[in-house]
């Protein structure tokens, strides 16, 4: 079974500073794919950034960058410059093919962060 | 880019009646969507897979015939909680892949999530 950890329930941060939020996870596969969203307080979740596993080059979003390390089962996101509009719950997420056409999104428990003005 | 229409937003209901909540894609064709659950302040818990015309793959612990789900195209998906009770309030929220967009890494789109509450 997959898992994936998030340790940091909250995380406070002053505008324009930088956070990074920790997430690691487990499985024995080799093809995956890992995401983290973003959930504001609307509730609607959104796609921050994604990673392919097979991929070693680090993903970059504008001011979201990952730093995956495969060994390690680490992927972890920073938040740079943040903004106020960056406040939300994020969720780590892991995906893994359950068959050739049918993937499962597995998430953490989730991380608030609350930007400070 | 891809949308997910999810209504209600929210609903109130009386315990013992029944509520039909509904997912569409808007833009794309989704052979599969996604039903979760959501506690406040919680992960999202995958109950559900649905695949048009087929039936939906319940995972464990979820009672099938407490929560009917039918996906008769593919542009809709819909979660029925029968018999509701005020323990099946929570937030409810689908999510749906491309059907042209198959690569995993394309990620999910969501839906805006339906808040049910049970009195």
């Amino acid at each position: 079974a997959q898992t994936v950890t998030q340790s940091q329930p909250e995380m406070s941060v002053q505008e324009a500073e930088t956070v990074t939020l920790s997430c690691t996870y487990d499985t024995s596969e080799n093809n995956y794919y890992l995401f983290w969203y973003k959930q504001p307080p609307s509730r609607q979740m959104i796609l921050v950034i994604r990673q392919e596993a097979y991929k070693q080059q680090n993903a970059t979003e504008n001011r979201f960058s990952v730093n995956f390390q495969k060994a390690a089962k680490s992927f972890s996101l920073k938040i740079s410059d943040s903004q106020l509009g960056d406040t939300a719950m994020y969720f780590c997420a892991f995906m893994t093919p359950r068959s050739s056409n049918d993937y499962k999104l597995s998430f953490g428990a989730g991380t608030t962060v609350t930007v400070r003005a | 880019g891809a949308v997910v229409s999810q209504h209600p937003s929210w609903v109130i209901c009386k315990s013992g009646t029944s509520v039909k909540i509904e997912c569409r894609s808007l833009d794309f064709q989704a052979t599969t969507m996604f039903w979760y659950r959501q506690f406040p302040k919680q992960s999202l818990m995958l109950m559900a897979t649905s695949n048009e015309g087929s039936k939906a793959t319940y995972e464990q612990g979820v009672e099938k015939d407490k929560f009917l789900i039918n996906h008769a195209s593919l542009t809709l998906s819909t979660l029925t909680v029968t018999s509701a009770h005020p323990e099946d309030s929570s937030f409810y929220i689908c999510s749906a892949r491309d059907r042209l967009r198959q690569r995993a890494n394309y990620g999910y789109t969501f839906g805006s999530g339906t808040r049910l509450t049970v009195v």
